[in-house]
């Protein structure tokens, strides 16, 4: 199998603090993972793409010094939202991409993480 | 345009029913294609990936795809009131290091 493990699940923060999601590879080495945001009804939006050891390459319109990634080890990264704000309210999902499997770009979710600034 | 396109739905079949989803695509030398599906408050999981014209089958599922139109769809056989989600359609450009874009889903509800 291929089972990525997203923590917390939820979280709720108040204004103007910084918030980490931790994004895992459980079975498997990941040299690539992505961030995605989603809002209600709409689809996945794709914010970085991280690869181990290099920096993250983000999307047009992503803060990089607001949606901090870092990609530490082969089964993790992370993403630190800082100084939330209750627009930053979303489902943020991440995936990975196993090793080797590159080319066939498979990726596979974690259950991702409902983040809620109040 | 849009990169990847889907009707919105909601889609609605009767249990037992085949269902049919469909997607489009804007970028040409596009070369890998994919569908998930994804219940409400839970993130996607991968139903079907297709790589070269035709069609591919798996289980009650089957996935077709027409690069010269542009064209990828899922059939969904014997639909069940278990397969009501919303399903996205994602694509992904000429290499490997190209990113997958998804579309906005279709929703589809099956009525028992």
């Amino acid at each position: 199998g291929a089972v990525v493990s997203q923590h917390p699940s939820w979280v709720i923060c108040k204004s103007g603090t910084s918030v980490k999601i931790e994004c895992r590879s459980l079975d498997f080495q990941a040299t690539t993972m992505f961030w995605y945001r989603q809002f209600p009804k709409q689809s996945l939006m794709l914010m970085a793409t991280s690869n181990e050891g290099s920096k993250a390459t983000y999307e047009q319109g992503v803060e990089k010094d607001k949606f901090l990634i870092n990609h530490a080890s082969l089964t993790l990264s992370t993403l630190t939202v800082t100084s939330a704000h209750p627009e930053d309210s979303s489902f943020y999902i991440c995936s990975a991409v196993k090793a080797g499997l590159v080319a066939k770009n498979i990726q596979y979710f974690g259950a991702g993480t409902r983040l809620s600034v109040l | 345009q849009k990169e990847v396109e889907q009707n919105s739905g909601p889609l609605s079949v009767p249990e037992g029913a085949i269902a049919s989803l469909n997607c489009t695509y804007s970028d040409r030398v596009s070369q890998s294609f994919f569908w998930y599906r994804q219940y409400s408050g839970k993130s996607p999981e991968l139903i079907m990936s297709i790589y070269s014209n035709g069609d591919k089958e798996d289980g009650r599922f089957t996935a077709q795809l027409n690069k010269a139109s542009q064209y990828v769809s899922l059939l969904i056989r014997d639909s069940q009131p278990s397969d009501s989600a919303t399903y996205l359609c994602a694509v992904r450009g000429k290499t490997s290091y190209d990113k997958v874009i998804f579309g906005p889903g279709t929703s589809l509800s099956v009525i028992p």
